[in-house]
């Protein structure tokens, strides 16, 4: 069964300490694997789609990297305004047509000044 | 991306009742998803809306439940029937981007006395 799990469920961190944020998934074939940030009472904002072990991606204080077994999402240097619960979903492989995504439960992470 | 509109944004209701959520996309698309949030938990696909047919349900979601309209390729609606507390949710709505990436709406909040 494909399964996403994401660590740790919450993170404090001070602001300009940086950390990494976990997502490992069992899938079979991987097609996508996506990273979202979800603010309270929002819906998620898509930031990166990985597509294949080594690939990384960069935006700001953020850059996403791709296992076959799991994803870092690292946060360099945050700021309060990075406060927000980051979501990991994969992507299976399908024979055609559109493949749901597979969601895990999220962390939520607060920086403090 | 798209801009996804959805109405309303919370609401309160009795249990027994329906609330019936709309969805507004400022461009035609082929799919779109209705996915559920529950409190603390992460995101759960409801059903597959597609214009023309009948939409295409998860296991655990039935129609009876969630009847889905999608009159055209920019307009969805997502109904909750004869609610009970449990389905006090995020009601998100979502399409999919050029990569396979979802964007998503800001979600309907919904809480069921």
């Amino acid at each position: 069964e494909d399964q996403v799990t994401q660590s740790p469920e919450a993170l404090r961190l001070q602001e300009g300490e940086s950390s990494s944020l976990n997502c490992s998934y069992t899938v079979s074939g991987l097609r996508g694997l996506f990273w979202y940030r979800q603010d309270p009472g929002k819906g998620p904002e898509f930031l990166f789609t990985l597509y294949s072990a080594g690939e990384e991606k960069e935006k700001e204080r953020l850059k996403a990297t791709l296992t076959k077994k799991e994803s870092f999402l690292h946060i360099t240097a945050p700021k309060p305004e990075d406060s927000a619960t980051y979501l990991c979903a994969v992507q299976a492989m399908f024979s055609g047509g559109y493949n749901k995504l597979i969601f895990g439960a999220g962390t939520r992470l607060a920086v403090h000044p | 991306s798209a801009v996804i509109s959805q109405k309303p944004s919370r609401d309160i209701c009795q249990r027994g009742t329906s609330l019936t959520i709309q969805c507004q996309v400022d461009s035609q698309v082929t799919m779109m998803f209705w996915y559920r949030q529950q409190p603390g938990q992460s995101l759960t696909l409801i059903a597959t809306a597609n214009q023309g047919s009948e939409a295409t349900y998860e296991s655990g979601f039935v129609i009876d439940k969630f009847p889905i309209s999608r009159p055209n390729l920019t307009f969805s609606t997502l109904t909750v029937s004869n609610m009970s507390p449990e389905d006090s949710s995020i009601y998100l709505c979502s399409v999919v981007g050029n990569t396979g990436e979802l964007f998503f709406g800001e979600g309907s909040r919904l809480t069921v006395l």
